[in-house]
């Protein structure tokens, strides 16, 4: 079936610094992938950081940068400079452009933890 | 606008009980999933309904887990009997179907289920 892999937990980074979660995918039942970031901050709930539909293109938000990569089924997290309040749960993604299959597939998430 | 809602917030249940919990999706949205949430399995697809239809049961949750929409502003998920190993937190989750599978994803805040 499909699913998704990414940096085990917890990841701890010092502010400044520059991070990087790795996320790759399988995608056996979805021809035409769609590829997204959550991201669960303390005391809130699950909320969209980032998304992108198309192979080879890179979606940004809040400092955050991740390239869908195609040919290695890839779609890492990254960030030059973390701040403390990037710490949260980093969830990825896979959806399904056509629809053939309705429901994201979720990573198990990674627990980011930024020390001042 | 109100955003998804769940109730209650905290649930706790002695093994062998029926619980039901509750779910109200963004105003207008057409797709409702119900996900499982743990440390050790991330989240799990429990139910997905499109515009009140059953598109996913969530294959191995089928036999004490049952998703219902009784209308298009309303779910409720029945967790009957309950064991131990359900204690999890529930998500709920409503998007607004558009046709390119890149819709975000609206989640609440969740249900703590803890089971005794």
């Amino acid at each position: 079936g499909d699913s998704v892999t990414q940096t085990e937990g917890p990841v701890t980074v010092s502010e400044s610094e520059s991070l990087i979660i790795n996320c790759t995918y399988s995608a056996t039942s979805i021809a035409y992938p769609n590829l997204f970031w959550y991201v669960r901050y303390p005391g809130e709930g699950l909320q969209l950081l980032l998304k992108v539909i198309t192979a080879g293109q890179k979606g940004s938000s809040r400092g955050f940068e991740a390239t869908y990569n195609k040919e290695t089924t890839s779609f890492h997290l990254q960030k030059a400079s973390v701040q403390e309040s990037d710490s949260a749960v980093y969830y990825c993604a896979l959806g399904d452009r056509t629809q053939v299959v309705g429901q994201l597939t979720f990573g198990r998430g990674t627990r980011l933890q930024v020390y001042a | 606008d109100a955003g998804v809602t769940q109730t209650p917030r905290h649930e706790v249940a002695e093994k062998g009980q029926t619980i039901i919990l509750k779910c109200e999706p963004v105003s207008g949205h057409n797709d409702l999933f119900w996900y499982r949430q743990t440390k050790i399995q991330g989240l799990e697809l429990l139910s997905y309904f499109r515009s009140k239809s059953l598109m996913e049961d969530g294959g191995a949750f089928k036999d004490r887990f049952k998703a219902e929409m009784l209308n298009s502003s309303f779910s409720t998920l029945k967790i009957q009997p309950t064991e131990p190993k359900d204690s999890a937190v529930y998500l709920c989750a409503s998007r607004l179907w558009g046709g390119a599978g890149a819709e975000t994803l609206y989640f609440g805040s969740g249900t703590r289920l803890t089971v005794l």
